[in-house]
């Protein structure tokens, strides 16, 4: 039982490219989400996912895109990388409603953008 | 606007003695909260929660308080060691719509002196 895993662990991209961080998690959970860390900052909710199939918008979802094809799989997608997006980038994943308050993290993925 | 304010970025203990770590929050629809510690190059992981039914929880040497008039919640370590050292998040949810987004705060870093 693996949990929730991230892939790549680092990445560095220029300014402009383009990029899909991959989470993935194997305890069936409903709800997944993708968060992202600045230093000196809480954890900052990108984009959510209900349920296979469905995302939504969180705090900071600009420059951003998610996909949901699989229930255990929730992408994130970077079209044109910009130096803001320099960060440190969790994803999670929790049981539907009403047990859905506990989420389990990723390790983390550490996107520098030049 | 912060809704999640963890004031103290930092604190340090000695190892034995208790660590107390505050909380206060703003938003008075929140009725569920959680407490993180993360480790460097790790994710978060959940340590213990409450709902706002309750005003204490615990589980060994973790004991969580909440105050609802005060809108202010408390982590207490007794008694704390080494390896408690580590950032901890408060997190806030709440019931109705929306329900399994949550809300960190900034984190304060613990250590723990031998």
């Amino acid at each position: 039982n693996a949990g929730v895993t991230q892939t790549p662990k680092f990445r560095v991209l220029k300014t402009g490219q383009s990029m899909t961080l991959l989470c993935a998690q194997d305890m069936n959970h409903e709800y997944m989400y993708w968060y992202r860390q600045d230093p000196g900052m809480g954890l900052r909710l990108i984009h959510y996912s209900v349920g296979e199939g469905t995302t939504a918008k969180g705090e900071v979802p600009d420059g951003y895109n998610v996909s949901r094809l699989k229930k255990q799989n929730f992408l994130l997608g970077l079209e044109s990388a910009a130096p803001s997006q320099t960060s440190v980038y969790f994803c999670a994943s929790s049981y539907g409603a009403p047990m859905s308050k506990t989420q389990y993290f990723g390790p983390g993925t550490r996107l520098l953008v030049l | 606007d912060q809704q999640v304010k963890q004031n103290s970025p930092s604190l340090s203990v000695q190892e034995g003695r208790i660590s107390i770590l505050n909380c206060d929050y703003t938003n008075s629809m929140f009725d569920y909260f959680l407490w993180y510690k993360k480790y460097p190059a790790e994710g978060p992981t959940f340590l213990i929660s409450i709902s706002s039914i309750k005003d204490k929880n615990e589980d060994g040497r973790f004991t969580v308080f909440l105050n609802k008039s005060a809108k202010h919640l408390s982590l207490h370590i007794v008694p704390s060691q080494p390896g408690d050292s580590a950032v901890y998040f408060c997190a806030a949810s709440y019931s109705g719509a929306g329900s399994y987004q949550l809300t960190f705060g900034k984190g304060t870093k613990l250590s723990v002196i031998p």
